[in-house]
């Protein structure tokens, strides 16, 4: 069936240092692609999307690459601030333009951001 | 502007009292998810609805109980069968899981 593996965390990392949270997946036909970000005591935002091959989401400073040769989809910022520590959820839609499934979520990556 | 509201935020429970969690959006979305987070934890999906008077089971149903009678409200209840609920409780809709979900604030639930 189909599934997301993220990196465990908890990660840990100096402001303005490189960002890559790993995100990989396994699904038939073509799924989109999500990273959500949730701060301590909230609900989860969408952070940014893809919806095919190639193609790279990107908002706040945040990229991801839909990687379909590797079945890869990691997140990236190349300077972190405080601001973005929170936790980070990678997910899957099996659903193109057919019946509805559900989104499937990884267990998600703790980030801590030190000044 | 268009959401999905939570409430309340905090909620306190008795052991042995059943509680009612709300969720309500106004972006006419057809599918409603109510998940569960445990500290340090990820999503755990406890029921979901993609059409109204319409529901199904999740991964954790057990204890809980939903109702789908209106499009723009999932209300969730714990029961008392529900023997660990102390948890974080989100809610989530979608017009279709291709564009992905919005999710409500969460509401936290406390058994004293």
């Amino acid at each position: 069936g189909n599934s997301v593996t993220q990196m465990e965390g908890p990660v840990t990392l100096s402001e303005e240092a490189f960002l890559t949270i790993n995100c990989t997946y396994t699904a038939t036909g073509y799924p989109s692609l999500f990273w959500y970000v949730q701060y301590p005591g909230e609900g989860l935002q969408l952070l940014l999307k893809a919806t095919k091959a190639d193609d790279k989401g990107s908002n706040k400073g945040f990229e991801a690459t839909y990687r379909k040769e590797t079945t890869s989809f990691h997140l990236e910022k190349g300077s972190v601030q405080v601001s973005d520590s929170a936790v980070y959820f990678c997910a899957l839609s099996s659903d193109y333009g057919g019946s509805q499934g559900n989104l499937i979520f990884g267990k998600g990556t703790k980030l801590s951001v030190k000044p | 502007d268009g959401g999905i509201t939570q409430s309340p935020k905090y909620l306190f429970r008795k052991e042995g009292q059943n509680v009612t969690l709300s969720c309500e959006q106004n972006l006419n979305h057809d599918a409603m998810y109510w998940y569960r987070q445990d500290p340090g934890q990820g999503l755990r999906l406890i029921y979901y609805s993609q059409i109204v008077n319409d529901f199904q089971k999740g991964d954790i149903a057990e204890g809980y109980s939903v109702s789908r009678e209106k499009k723009e409200s999932f209300p969730l209840t714990v029961t008392s069968a529900q023997k660990n609920p102390t948890a974080f409780y989100l809610c989530a809709s979608t017009i279709r899981e291709y564009y992905g979900y919005t999710f409500g604030s969460g509401t936290r639930l406390t058994v004293v």
